[in-house]
Parts: C-alpha cells; structure tokens; sequence
C-alpha cells in the first residue's frame, strides 16, 4: 500500500534558523508531489508542488523542495524561518490519474522569535 | 475567485444519528474530495467525485457515503454516527482529476463532534 512518511513529528527553531523537513513516500510508479501548511487555524494552503521537470521546486514564502526519484524523498527546505512559519507541514503524494492524496502524519514546527 | 466553501463549520451530534456536510467547490472545479482529519490518525481520504461520479473511496464502512450535483457542489454523509466519528471534515476541489496535473484547493472544514 502507498504510505507517506514525515521524519519528523515537532520541530522548534529559533528566527533565521535553516529548516528541512524530511519527507519520502512508497510508490514505484508516476507520482505527484506536495507540500502543504496548515496555519493555526487557517485551512490547508498548497506550499509548493512537483509533477515533472526541475526536481527543485520552488514554492511561497521562500519554501523550496528537492524530489530526489532515487531515494524516493521530497524534502522541504527553507534557509531562514521566520516565527510566522509556525505551523503544522505535511506532505502528501498522489499517484496516477487519481484525485486521492496520501498525507505523512504531518511535522509541527514552533519559530520561536 | 472564491475558495472552497464548507457548511456548516462545526456540528454537535450524538451517536446513532446521521449527518450531512456540505461542500462547495471553487467555481470551475469539477473534482470533489472528502478528507477525515484527526489527531490520531490524520488526513484520511474518504472518496472523490467527478462530473456526478464517485472515482475513488477510501478505506471507510459503508457509513460514509458521498454525492455530487451536476453544479459540482458535493454533499457527504454519516449515518450511524459513532463517537470515532468525531473529526474535521475537509473538502478540497481541483479543476479536473489527477491526470491534469491540478493541485487540490481545500476548503476551511467541518468540525463534527460526536456526543
């Protein structure tokens, strides 16, 4: 079965730290990728995604990811948080000519300023 | 262009009975899916619709059950309510399936609590 998995549950940086969220997914066949952020309560906001082409997507707010097909990961990265970028992260896969995306258990991360 | 609009936000009920939650899809979307989101289990995928047509359903008794109109709003219920139950309700819309390489627009949920 497709399962997703975020390496980590809680993340807790200080302002200007760097971030990676690590992110690898199972699944052999043609994926489409996601990151998305769930603000406090504010509903999910697509990060950024990737469907082909340039593995290193760019996406809002200074987010980028790395779909690296080998290792089957699509880590999300930021050089410098800011404390507005508490929120909870997840990543989430779609495989196929379907609608249906599998979520990772979700990473919150806490800025603390 | 307005997002994906959920109704109501919240919902008390008690076991046993049953429940409709009603999305409204981004104008011009015609994909509908349903998603259960709860601490312990996280983001599920319930079933999507396209074009009136159920594509996908997720691993869910036969409990939850979906519907979509030919305007794309898409409505889901809950018969039999049990207190597991208890969760957000999230919908999402997208322009077409996933072979268009569309991303999905979730909407703000319904919070359903189960007494």
């Amino acid at each position: 079965a497709q399962s997703v998995s975020q390496h980590n549950h809680h993340v807790i940086l200080s302002e200007a730290a760097s971030l990676e969220l690590g992110c690898n997914y199972s699944y052999g066949g043609t994926v489409n990728l996601f990151w998305y952020v769930q603000y406090p309560g504010q509903h999910l906001q697509l990060l950024l995604k990737y469907f082909s082409g340039d593995p290193l997507v760019k996406g809002i707010k200074g987010f980028e990811a790395e779909f690296i097909k080998s290792k089957f990961s699509f880590n999300l990265r930021k050089p410098s948080v800011q404390w507005s970028d508490t929120a909870e992260y997840f990543c989430a896969v779609r495989s196929g000519n379907t609608g249906k995306l599998i979520f990772g258990q979700g990473t919150t991360l806490q800025v603390k300023p | 262009k307005a997002g994906v609009t959920q109704t109501p936000r919240y919902l008390i009920k008690t076991r046993g009975q049953q429940v409709t939650l009603s999305c409204s899809p981004i104008s011009g979307h015609r994909s509908v899916s349903w998603y259960q989101q709860t601490p312990g289990q996280g983001l599920q995928f319930l079933f999507e619709y396209f074009s009136e047509t159920q594509r996908n359903k997720g691993n869910f008794p036969g409990r939850f059950s979906g519907r979509q109109f030919s305007n794309s709003r898409s409505e889901m219920n809950v018969s039999t309510l049990e207190l597991g139950d208890s969760a957000l309700y999230l919908c999402a819309s997208s322009f077409g399936t996933g072979g268009n390489n569309q991303p999905q627009h979730f909407g703000d949920g319904t919070r359903l609590s189960i007494l």
